[in-house]
């Protein structure tokens, strides 16, 4: 069974605190993502990376930046959290234009 | 840029209902077509997937989705909803050039029993 995990489930941050949300892939997929999933808005795609230390902007990029140091690994930091930046944030992974495979989420509130 | 466009955003069925989920896309090239399900409190996980072959394709509990190349739909079906089947569903296209899925803004499924 494919098994991404996310470091937290919920998140409570200031404004302008810095942000580190990780994500866990165990399945060896050259592809990692970064979601963030908003009412109404289903989900929309901030960045992905297609292999070690190389990534890619998605398209909504701002105020993100990320970091894939190990395959397994890939990390979403907000640098300045805004409250416009509360929302749930879902990774996933996968293979060429394959499946992805979704972590449980972290749902981030900034206050 | 490639769009996905979900027409119902929130659908309301009473058990042994049919369904339909309309789905369509905007890109024109080579696409391969998933309908993701978030049940309550639970991950995103994989419906069903088109990437070749029989346009018509069959998911996991009983959904299927027909894929119309001339339509850029890739529409849900379920003949018969069951109240288990409340939840989210997110119909996305890759196009073989991006990797990552575009998404279209989701359907919430509640069914009464």
């Amino acid at each position: 069974d494919v098994k991404v995990t996310q470091s937290s489930r919920y998140l409570v941050k200031r404004t302008g605190e810095k942000v580190f949300l990780e994500c866990v892939q165990d399945m060896d997929h050259e592809n990692m993502f970064w979601y963030r999933q908003d009412p109404g808005l289903g989900l929309r795609l901030i960045y992905f990376s297609y292999d070690v230390k190389m990534k890619e902007k998605g398209d909504i990029p701002e105020g993100y930046s990320v970091s894939r140091e190990k395959k397994e690994r890939f990390s979403l930091i907000l640098e300045s959290a805004s409250t416009n930046q509360t929302s749930m944030y879902l990774c996933a992974s996968g293979r060429g234009v394959g499946t992805q495979y979704f972590g449980p989420g972290t749902r981030l509130l900034v206050l | 840029a490639q769009s996905v466009s979900q027409h119902n955003h929130h659908v309301i069925l009473s058990e042994a209902a049919s369904l339909e989920l309309g789905c369509n896309y905007s890109y024109g090239g080579t696409v391969n077509l998933f309908w993701y399900v978030q049940y309550p409190g639970q991950h995103l996980q994989l419906l069903l997937k088109y990437f070749s072959g029989d346009p018509l394709v069959k998911g996991i509990k009983g959904f299927e989705a027909e894929f119309i190349k001339s339509k850029f739909s890739f529409n849900l079906r379920k003949p018969s909803v069951q109240w288990s089947d409340t939840a989210e569903y997110f119909c996305a296209v890759i196009d073989t050039g991006r990797r990552a899925l575009t998404f279209g803004s989701g359907t919430r499924l509640q069914v009464q029993p």
